[in-house]
């Protein structure tokens, strides 16, 4: 009964640094989205992808890229980690559009930049 | 201006009593509102969902839609301890996939 996966869950990178934050569902959702939150901002949308094959940008994109590997797996890059992104990320899914249908996030990963 | 705006609090009431929790929304084609809880340090949890003008009741919680004041609100009947959390107001414009979030109202019960 995992839901929603992501990793790693803590991460503390240096300016400049690339990283990949992992998702994966188990539900058979269509739709996968990546989320940060800071303080005061409450959630706000970095990518998402519709359906397998397909992403798209959301509010934030500046900074990240996103593949989605197959109907499971979305996965968030940071090519050249910035002070700016330390936040908290959160991978969610949910089984079409958002209309009558729940999304369901991760645990989160708190990603820090030094 | 934001496009979801919630008071960030913290609102404190005491246990047993009515907790509201509001939320204005700027974009008037938006069709489908949400309220999650989130705990702190925990990911967001949907808690209710409304459509239609008017009230929606699910247990303890009621939400409340007034499309041409562009508000939705919470009301959580008997207040409880555990129910202290922060309470996500989001929307979402065309059925499709971006859902906007306000910054989200603390709400701390009293025992």
């Amino acid at each position: 009964n995992a839901g929603v996966t992501q990793t790693p869950k803590f991460q503390v990178l240096k300016t400049g640094q690339s990283m990949t934050l992992q998702c994966a569902q188990d539900m058979n959702h269509n739709s996968m989205y990546w989320y940060r939150q800071d303080p005061g901002m409450g959630l706000r949308l970095i990518y998402y992808s519709a359906s397998e094959g397909t992403t798209d940008k959301g509010e934030v994109p500046n900074g990240y890229n996103v593949s989605r590997l197959n109907k499971r797996e979305f996965s968030l890059r940071l090519e050249s980690a910035a002070p700016s992104q330390t936040s908290v990320y959160f991978c969610a899914s949910s089984e079409a559009g958002v209309s009558g249908n729940t999304i369901y996030f991760g645990e989160g990963s708190w990603l820090t930049v030094v | 201006q934001k496009e979801v705006e919630q008071n960030s609090g913290p609102l404190s009431v005491p246990e047993g009593a009515i907790a509201s929790l509001n939320c204005t929304y700027s974009d008037r084609v938006s069709q489908s509102f949400f309220w999650y809880r989130q705990y702190s340090g925990k990911s967001p949890e949907l808690i209710m969902s409304i459509y239609s003008n008017g009230d929606k009741e699910d247990g303890r919680f009621t939400a409340q839609l007034n499309k041409a004041s562009q508000y939705v609100s919470l009301l959580i009947r008997d207040s409880q301890p555990s129910d202290s959390a922060t309470y996500l107001c989001a929307v979402n414009g065309d059925g499709g996939f971006k859902t906007i979030f306000g910054a989200g109202t603390r709400l701390f019960v009293k025992a």
